[in-house]
């Protein structure tokens, strides 16, 4: 089945410093959409980001990723970290457009120190 | 704006009872509903995906039997988790869909005794 992995579970940084969480997937589906998700304490995911078409970067709040299907991966970066990017952020997978099913990757805690 | 609510927020059942949790989406039509676990430690693992006038899709490891859910019209869900013991403890997500983006709702706690 589909499978996302995030590597560093937890990162820590100062503020100003660049932001990259790292995100690979493995699916059969040669359409698949990616997505980053934010996840504060006792509220809902919300969405951060979604893939476009192959190579092609998305960015949305200073935060971008490019999908790169030759390497399977959907890396979130940012060229500098603020207080309030502290966060859970989840990679998430869809196989194809509006399935309504998504595969996580077991989420990477940012905390970002002054 | 298109927002997902989820109650209740937290729930205490003992071992063995059941235990019913409702999703509604508001501000757009959902074309999908999705019910997520995260059991502590873990992220987010499918139960079961829902579409309006569709048979209901369950997971491996996951059934009808367990977690019977109910989709009635295109803004509410609600999923009963039955004969619920200790390992069905965590955190329980809605996701519903309308356009491109799935929306999320807060979560049902669940703790079991």
């Amino acid at each position: 089945g589909d499978s996302v992995t995030q590597t560093e579970g937890l990162v820590t940084l100062t503020e100003g410093l660049p932001v990259m969480l790292n995100c690979t997937y493995q699916t059969i589906y040669s359409n698949a959409f990616l997505f980053w998700y934010v996840h504060y304490l006792n509220e809902s995911p919300w969405l951060l980001l979604r893939s476009s078409t192959d190579n092609k970067r998305t960015e949305h709040q200073g935060f971008h990723a490019t999908l790169h299907k030759s390497s399977s991966s959907f890396h979130l970066q940012k060229s500098s970290a603020q207080l309030s990017d502290s966060a859970l952020y989840y990679c998430a997978l869809s196989p194809y457009t509006n399935t309504g099913k998504l595969t996580f990757g077991d989420g990477t805690v940012l905390t970002v120190k002054p | 704006g298109a927002l997902v609510y989820q109650y209740p927020r937290r729930t205490i059942c003992k071992s063995g009872t059941s235990m019913r949790m409702e999703c509604q989406a508001v501000g757009f039509q959902a074309t999908s509903v999705a019910w997520y676990r995260q059991s502590p430690q873990k992220t987010f693992e499918l139960i079961a995906l829902s579409t309006v006038n569709s048979a209901i899709k369950y997971e491996q490891n996951f059934t009808q039997e367990k977690f019977p859910i109910s989709h009635p019209n295109l803004s509410f869900s609600s999923m009963t988790v039955l004969n619920a013991y200790l390992e069905d403890r965590g955190l329980y997500l809605c996701g519903a869909t309308g356009g491109y983006e799935q929306y999320f709702g807060p979560g049902t706690r669940l703790t079991v005794l």
